[in-house]
């Protein structure tokens, strides 16, 4: 069973802090994706990186930094916390080719204070 | 740009139909995908539909596309508590490189029992 799991569901920070959230896919997949989930915006992509070490701007990429060491892990790191960073960040994975079907992780609610 | 539009909100009575709407702008996308997310949860794919097909059913799910009006749409039969969730439609546009999935803002169906 196809399995992305992240580290944390829910999350609260100081606004100065650095935050990191981990992804962890298990179905050796290329890509990987963060985004964030507001109400009313649906899902806006932050980060996508498509080979280890390899990683690519989506939309929203100011205030966030992403690594990725290993093919099963993507990471997000919010390098000085801001209020308007609190949200819904939803980790996926996808393998290259077919339906392109994005698989995702239960997603971490970050409450910035 | 690439965008995709939904409602944001359906309410049905139980064992009614529900019938979930949306528009895109891309027209090189090779798949069409409707996600649902439930509660406290990330997305979970329901069904995708290849864009040279005009309607693909499975189960009580039936997706209907019209590429001339880009026009996508989800119906569920018999819609049950259990149908209480986010459904999300989204697509892959060629033009991103694919790498991209672009989603609407998702539409909160609220089934009365």
């Amino acid at each position: 069973d196809v399995k992305v799991t992240q580290s944390s569901r829910y999350l609260v920070k100081r606004t100065g802090e650095k935050v990191f959230l981990e992804c962890v896919q298990d179905m050796d997949h290329e890509n990987m994706f963060w985004y964030r989930q507001d109400p009313g915006l649906g899902l806006r992509l932050i980060y996508f990186s498509y080979d280890v070490k390899m990683k690519e701007k989506g939309d929203i990429p100011e205030g966030y930094s992403v690594s990725r060491e290993k093919k099963e892990r993507f990471s997000l790191i919010l390098e000085s916390a801001s209020t308007n960073q609190t949200s819904m960040y939803l980790c996926a994975s996808r393998s290259s080719g077919g339906a392109d079907t994005q698989y995702f992780g239960p997603g971490t609610r970050l409450t910035v204070l | 740009g690439e965008d995709v539009e939904q409602s944001l909100f359906l309410s049905v009575r139980e064992g009614d139909s529900s019938v979930i709407n949306c528009t895109y702008t891309d027209s090189s996308s090779t798949y069409l995908y409707w996600y649902k997310q439930e509660p406290g949860a990330g997305l979970q794919l329901l069904t995708y539909i290849f864009s040279n097909m005009d309607m693909k059913q499975d189960q009580r799910l039936t997706v209907l596309l019209n590429k001339k009006d880009k026009h996508l749409s989800l119906r569920i039969a018999d819609t049950q508590t259990g149908d209480s969730a986010i459904y999300f439609c989204a697509e892959s546009p060629i033009s991103t490189g694919g790498f991209k999935t672009i989603f609407g803002a998702g539409t909160r169906l609220f089934v009365k029992a």
